[in-house]
């Protein structure tokens, strides 16, 4: 699976959109990219995946970079409840997800 | 939570004594994972399943078994525990690998452990 790196910590305004980043330059052809986020000491949430096309849910929009080697997560309109760590992690067909350091995104009112 | 929910929630215990955790999940999926989440190492896969009674490693399955003798429920046992497997362990469950469409992972709650 293609290694992943994130920032270790961001912080956004309520209301504001929070756009984190995410590097994949190895990825292949055929690995998707996943963002799933941890609030403090509960099990980690999907949010969303892709594989070449931006995508969008109730929750985040997906930015991939046309060479893929990098994405972006956006949340619109950002709340103290979008506090947590969030994971970027390239999959690749194997049954499992290799979850890094992620990044730590603080909401401040 | 996607009906899944892990026992005990909470366990303090002494090395050298076997432990077993379990995951219950009300979804019917087919699989079905354990991980353990440290300080510094983030999430690491210990054991999966894919199916009744077929399992497989993870990245750390050393000093771990798992069963699964029927879809909803996965037990993941310490034989011997040690100090180094304090930690809190997420269950998580899948329709379908995570390579398929749809098929993103749900987590149980957590179990956190101690070996004193």
């Amino acid at each position: 699976d293609a290694k992943t790196t994130q920032p270790p910590s961001m912080d956004c305004a309520e209301g504001r959109a929070a756009n984190l980043p995410c590097n994949h330059s190895t990825i292949s052809g055929n690995e998707y990219v996943y963002w799933y986020r941890q609030i403090h000491s509960q099990g980690p949430q999907y949010i969303i995946h892709g594989l070449k096309n931006n995508e969008t849910n109730e929750m985040a929009s997906l930015i991939i970079t046309e060479d893929r080697k990098s994405s972006t997560l956006i949340l619109p309109h950002a709340t103290l409840r979008d506090t947590a760590v969030y994971y970027c992690i390239a999959v690749q067909g194997a049954q499992k997800l290799v979850f890094g350091q992620g990044t730590r995104l603080t909401i401040n009112p | 939570d996607a009906g899944i929910t892990q026992s005990p929630r909470h366990k303090v215990t002494e090395t050298g004594t076997p432990v077993t955790l379990r995951c219950h999940q009300t979804e019917n999926h087919r699989y079905m994972y354990w991980y353990r989440q440290d300080p510094g190492h983030g999430l690491r896969l210990i054991h999966y399943s894919y199916g009744v009674k077929d399992t497989d490693k993870g990245e750390v399955s050393d000093g771990y078994s798992v069963s699964r003798s029927k879809t909803e429920d996965f037990l993941l046992t310490l034989e011997s525990a040690t100090s180094s497997q304090t930690s809190v362990y997420f269950c998580a469950i899948s329709w379908g690998p995570p390579l398929a469409v749809d098929n993103e992972q749900f987590f149980g709650p957590g179990t956190r452990l101690t070996v004193l």
